[in-house]
């Protein structure tokens, strides 16, 4: 089955420091591969997307992921977190759902909390 | 502009009621999603309009029924639900579907069912 995979139920980071949110995939062919954010009783909001092409993405609020495909990992960073950056962080990747077409499908979700 | 709206913001209504939730975007996207979301977990795709039909539904009980009147707008009406369908739905709108294009989510419904 085509998925991804948010090891960490919660990270903790000190403000200005670097901060990582793993995630790995598991996919037959080229993988598609995004990360949204999500805040407190907020709807998803999208930070990057790999398709093809360079393997660091950047993307939205100075967050940049990368794709390892020996290590079938995108992992999210950001080189200095900011207490605003305190949110859930969804992986998701394109996969074949159970009606035969293809959508995302999300990881768990991994709870980012900065601490000032 | 990547704007989605989504109208209410909140809902509470009985088991036995019948309301619907709103959905709007002016990207010109062609696809549009509604998702289920629990507290703390990720979101659940219950149905997706490709070019105004509905190409999926995973599965959902009938008491959720999608309409999507025109390439802009879409509905989802609830009728007899039961106090387990609380969450977040979601809307969403992408380019296309078919899983490659950035999906833009609305701030979506909170929904309580007493």
């Amino acid at each position: 089955a085509q998925s991804v995979a948010q090891p960490e139920d919660q990270v903790n980071v000190a403000e200005g420091n670097p901060l990582t949110v793993k995630c790995t995939y598991s996919v037959s062919g080229n993988p598609y591969l995004f990360w949204y954010v999500q805040y407190p009783n907020r709807g998803l909001q999208f930070l990057l997307k790999y398709i093809t092409g360079d393997n660091l993405v950047k993307g939205s609020y100075g967050f940049e992921a990368e794709f390892n495909k020996s290590q079938t990992s995108f992992h999210l960073k950001k080189p200095s977190a900011l207490v605003s950056d305190s949110a859930l962080y969804f992986c998701a990747v394109r996969a074949l759902s159970g009606a035969g077409s293809y959508q995302l499908t999300f990881g768990k979700g991994t709870k980012l909390s900065v601490i000032p | 502009d990547t704007e989605v709206t989504q109208t209410p913001k909140h809902l509470v209504m009985g088991m036995t009621n019948k309301k619907s939730l709103k959905c709007e975007q002016h990207m010109g996207h062609r696809a549009m999603y509604w998702y289920k979301q629990k507290a703390k977990k990720p979101p659940e795709l219950m149905f997706v309009y490709s070019y105004e039909k509905l190409s999926i539904n995973e599965s959902v009980p009938s008491r959720f029924s999608p309409e999507c009147p025109n390439s802009s707008l879409l509905n989802l009406h609830l009728h007899a639900l039961q106090p387990e369908d609380s969450a977040l739905y979601l809307c969403a709108s992408s380019q296309v579907a078919g899983g490659f294009e950035t999906q833009y989510f609305g701030p979506g419904t909170r929904l309580l069912v007493l």
